[in-house]
């Protein structure tokens, strides 16, 4: 399974942009690239995902880069319930593909 | 449109007891996929269900077996509970899909293993 590298950990403050970054150099060509985030006590949530083409969504945005070996999840203006671990995953490009999770970043996010 | 639903939220079983969780889809939906997630740890793939079949597997043992029902709800049964089974178990449903489309999660069933 194609592999992904987050930061463990990253601090916003309300309000502010936030970028997450995702590493992927293994991605082969027609990988779809998911983001999904766990809010405490909850189950996964998705939040956007793409393929090669920047993606924008009500809930952030997604940027590819052109070689697709990174993404950057961006929230436009964090929020006190923005606060979660968010997951970046690479999806195989064949049905019913199952999720393969790493440990996520963890942002927190300061009033 | 109700998202996908878990049953029980909570329980604690005894080491070697078996246990069964229960999911109901999101609406429309008719593949669901188990996974565990330990504290601390991302969800880890159990299995896959479609047309009543088991269709995809994780690195489980057989202690773990699932059922699809024609509704296409699922239930995962855990038997011999072993301490280390303590995790969430959160269900999810896709349609029969192709690259790229959703998977909802439940807000999964929390088991603790005495």
């Amino acid at each position: 399974d194609a592999k992904t590298t987050q930061p463990n950990s990253m601090e916003s403050n309300e309000e502010e942009p936030v970028h997450l970054p995702c590493n992927h150099s293994t991605i082969s060509g027609t990988d779809y690239i998911h983001w999904y985030r766990q809010l405490p006590s909850q189950g996964p949530e998705y939040v956007i995902h793409g393929l090669t083409s920047n993606v924008n969504n009500r809930m952030a945005s997604l940027a590819i880069a052109e070689d697709r070996k990174s993404s950057t999840l961006i929230l436009h203006r964090a929020t006190l319930r923005d606060a979660a671990v968010y997951y970046c995953i690479l999806e195989l490009p064949r049905g019913n593909t199952p999720l393969v999770f790493g440990k996520g970043t963890r942002l927190s996010v300061i009033a | 449109d109700a998202g996908v639903t878990q049953s029980p939220t909570h329980l604690i079983k005894t080491r070697g007891q078996q246990v069964t969780l229960r999911c109901s889809p999101k609406s429309g939906h008719d593949t669901v996929s188990w996974y565990q997630q330990a504290l601390g740890q991302g969800p880890q793939f159990i299995f896959q269900y479609y047309e009543e079949e088991e269709r995809q597997r994780g690195n489980f043992p057989d202690r773990f077996s699932g059922h699809q029902f024609p509704n296409y709800s699922s239930e995962l049964n855990v038997n011999a509970l072993l301490l280390g089974d303590s995790a969430l178990y959160l269900c999810a449903s896709s349609l029969t899909r192709v690259a790229g489309n959703t998977i909802y999660f439940g807000e999964g069933s929390w088991l603790t293993v005495v």
